[in-house]
């Protein structure tokens, strides 16, 4: 079993759709959980960066964790066009940079 | 602010050459590290560094050698190319502080191809 598991899709939604992006992990140490966003052809950057348990809200972004269920998830509202990238979670028990295990990533392709 | 830096861009190599990839930060960031990404994998670390003088090895560094010399520069030699380095590889950085890193800021990434 992988570490940390994420459905590859690719997932396809109409424009306004609200995006359930998902993450499930293995190690119960883990404590900060991250989601990068990569367009086609670039490098990740990141979006969103939480310790712990509980929710975190940035504009039309929502990072949720369930440490307990071993789950976390990335909600995008009101989805545009150019939300259509690969999504990729990570996740570190220290916060150490060499510490983070990333996910595989999920394609999403937002159709106007 | 270039921010991160990668060259080539795109490379093809044979079985048994050598070449460096070349990464280049100026954030005046301590932590620099050297990914590859597959497809269905992830990203996975080959080397990492938390100084200049200071490199470590990551979950695949067989292949690869690295040195930093000064903070801004982390080049990543390949020895002997074999086909299972084909892969892109991205090169990161972020601060530090008490040795915890922060955001990482990623490089565009050099497309190697081996043949």
């Amino acid at each position: 079993q992988k570490e940390v598991e994420q459905d590859p899709g690719p997932l396809s939604v109409p424009e306004g759709a609200i995006v359930s992006l998902n993450c499930t992990y293995s190690n119960s140490a883990f404590q900060y959980f991250m989601w990068y966003r990569q367009y086609s052809r670039k490098g990740p950057e990141l979006l969103m960066y939480t310790y712990s348990s509980g929710n975190k809200e940035d504009g039309r972004f929502t990072a949720q964790v369930d440490k307990s269920s071993k789950y976390i998830s990335l909600f995008i509202r009101d989805s545009q066009p150019s939300d259509s990238a690969t999504y990729l979670c990570a996740m570190s028990p220290d916060n150490y940079g060499q510490n983070f295990v990333f996910g595989p990533g999920t394609r999403l392709s937002v159709l106007p | 602010n270039a921010g991160v830096t990668q060259t080539p861009k795109f490379q093809v190599l044979k079985t048994g050459q050598s070449m460096t990839l070349q990464c280049a930060q100026d954030m005046n960031h301590e932590y620099m590290s050297w990914y590859r990404q597959d497809p269905g994998m992830g990203l996975r670390l080959i080397h990492y560094s938390v100084g200049a003088g200071i490199t470590d090895q990551g979950e695949v560094p067989n292949g690869y050698n690295v040195s930093r010399s000064t903070t801004e520069d982390f080049p990543l030699r390949l020895l002997s190319a074999a086909p299972s380095q084909t892969s892109v590889y991205f090169c990161a950085s972020s601060y530090t502080t008490g040795g915890a890193s922060y955001e990482q800021y990623f490089g565009p990434g050099t497309r190697l191809t081996v043949t």
